[in-house]
């Protein structure tokens, strides 16, 4: 079955950019999504199809594809983005949707 | 607005059967596929199976073949996951997820609050 690898957490001062890596086997093929999640609340989408963004999600959030790794950027960073960040795709061998492992962004 | 409300969680024993349900508003449900992802303690999201919106196809993790069984009523507006022959590690808040209209491939859109389903004796 198809694998996405996330670093596990990510710390990043406030104002700064943070990127949140996604990696799998010729990625740049597949659309990927990602959701944030913060505690105890349920995730929502922030970034479509590898780069598009759903509205009411803020311009400092975007996201690109490329060879065999996916990245999520947030710009400026507030600390009211401090969540776990998950990417997402589909796996059209198995009809199944595949998970990474989510990484924690800290703000430092 | 659009509102995804699960029900039906609770505390059930190894090899015991929960019947989980979801009612959704706010939306053409019989246009879009629908997805069950669930969350164990402290870990990941995991997909768990998904629907066609028409009830035609359906796609179940590896993990939960055989025992699980998605299903969706676009009468009543209402999407369902039959938990069989559940394990400890099945224990996890459940969330009943909107896709696209188009396939499975597009994003999952919008997100219930969960229910969480306890194995336990």
């Amino acid at each position: 079955s198809y694998v996405l690898t996330q670093p596990p957490s990510v710390p990043v001062a406030p104002g700064e950019t943070a990127s949140i890596t996604c990696g799998g086997v010729d990625i740049e093929r597949k659309s990927v999504h990602w959701y944030q999640q913060k505690p105890g609340q349920s995730p929502v989408l922030v970034i479509y199809s590898d780069a598009d963004r759903p509205s009411g999600i803020p311009e400092r959030f975007s996201g690109s594809n490329s060879g065999n790794t996916a990245t999520l950027t947030i710009s400026r960073l507030e600390a009211g983005d401090e969540a776990d960040y998950y990417c997402q795709v589909w796996d059209s061998s198995t009809g199944h949707r595949v998970f990474g492992g989510g990484t924690k962004l800290t703000v430092l | 607005e659009v509102r995804l409300v699960e029900s039906g969680g609770g505390l059930v024993q190894p090899g015991g059967s929960l019947r989980l349900s979801c009612a959704a508003s706010g939306f053409s449900f019989g246009n879009y596929w629908m997805s069950w992802v669930r969350q164990a303690p402290g870990k990941g999201l995991e997909w768990v199976a998904n629907i066609k919106s028409d009830g035609s196809e359906k796609y179940h993790v590896d993990s939960v073949k055989g025992r699980f069984t998605v299903s969706r009523d676009n009468a009543k507006n209402s999407l369902s996951l039959q938990l069989n022959r559940l394990r400890p590690d099945d224990a996890a808040v459940y969330y009943c997820v909107r896709d696209g209209t188009s396939g499975p491939w597009e994003a999952l859109e919008m997100w219930g609050q969960g229910t969480m389903v306890t194995v336990s004796s």
